[in-house]
């Protein structure tokens, strides 16, 4: 099973709302991996957690903020964004216990966020 | 540093054409290269993936090579399928220090017309 899940799907907040993204995966994973992607280009790296710990956070604005309750779970806590942060986010896994999977991600569907 | 180049789309075919997406890349490492897809409204889903030279990863009829000596990983099917229509992106990854990171290519949509 290769299976990414993230809740909602989609999501409408104002500037001024606090909302979370959810993510899980069940491959035994050890690393998670947020992305943002606006319309017609290619994902941008935001975040990783290599064994529940943030590994890489790629200059992100404060008012995005990741949390990695167990090895399983990824959220991303939302709080006063700005309508440019209007994108799908996309959670990944990779590199199970085993060694396989040590370079290919695997992508959940994504949380289509429209900021108002 | 690590960069993905991919063909200029998008790129409009007819059912049963064949098809080629080129795509070379830089890079500072020994990289694993990957195509994934995105179809309308959803996730990237992990088409095929090459980790050394001369290997050939193929999936659901589609193929590509690890070529080194070109720095390619160009991506083709022999017959496509409206089902195929989305935006393919190719990918490099590599080890940052504790991580694999993955450098995309701009992607290209495909159309199939019936």
């Amino acid at each position: 099973d290769t299976e990414v899940t993230q809740t909602p799907k989609h999501l409408v907040m104002g500037m001024t709302n606090k909302k979370s993204l959810k993510c899980e995966q069940h491959m035994g994973h050890r690393a998670m991996y947020w992305y943002k992607q606006k319309a017609k280009k290619p994902p941008e790296l935001m975040f990783v957690y290599s064994y529940e710990k943030l590994s890489i956070n790629e200059s992100v604005p404060s008012r995005f903020s990741p949390e990695c309750p167990n090895s399983s779970l990824l959220n991303l806590h939302l709080h006063a964004l700005q309508p440019e942060d209007s994108a799908l986010y996309l959670c990944a896994s990779s590199q199970d216990l085993s060694g396989r999977s040590r370079y290919e991600q695997y992508f959940g569907p994504g949380t289509r966020l429209t900021v108002t | 540093g690590n960069s993905v180049t991919q063909m200029e789309g998008p790129v409009t075919l007819s059912e049963e054409a064949f098809l080629t997406i080129n795509c070379t890349y830089t890079a500072t490492g020994y990289p694993s290269l990957f195509w994934y897809v995105q179809y309308p409204g959803e996730g990237l889903q992990l088409l095929l993936k090459a980790t050394k030279a001369d290997d050939k990863g193929s999936n659901k009829g589609f193929e590509a090579t690890y070529r080194k000596e070109t720095t390619s990983f160009h991506l083709e099917k022999g017959s496509v399928q409206v089902s195929d229509s989305a935006v393919y992106f190719c990918a490099l990854s590599l080890w940052i220090g504790a991580n694999s990171k993955l450098t995309f290519g701009k992607g290209i949509t495909l159309s199939v017309r019936p």
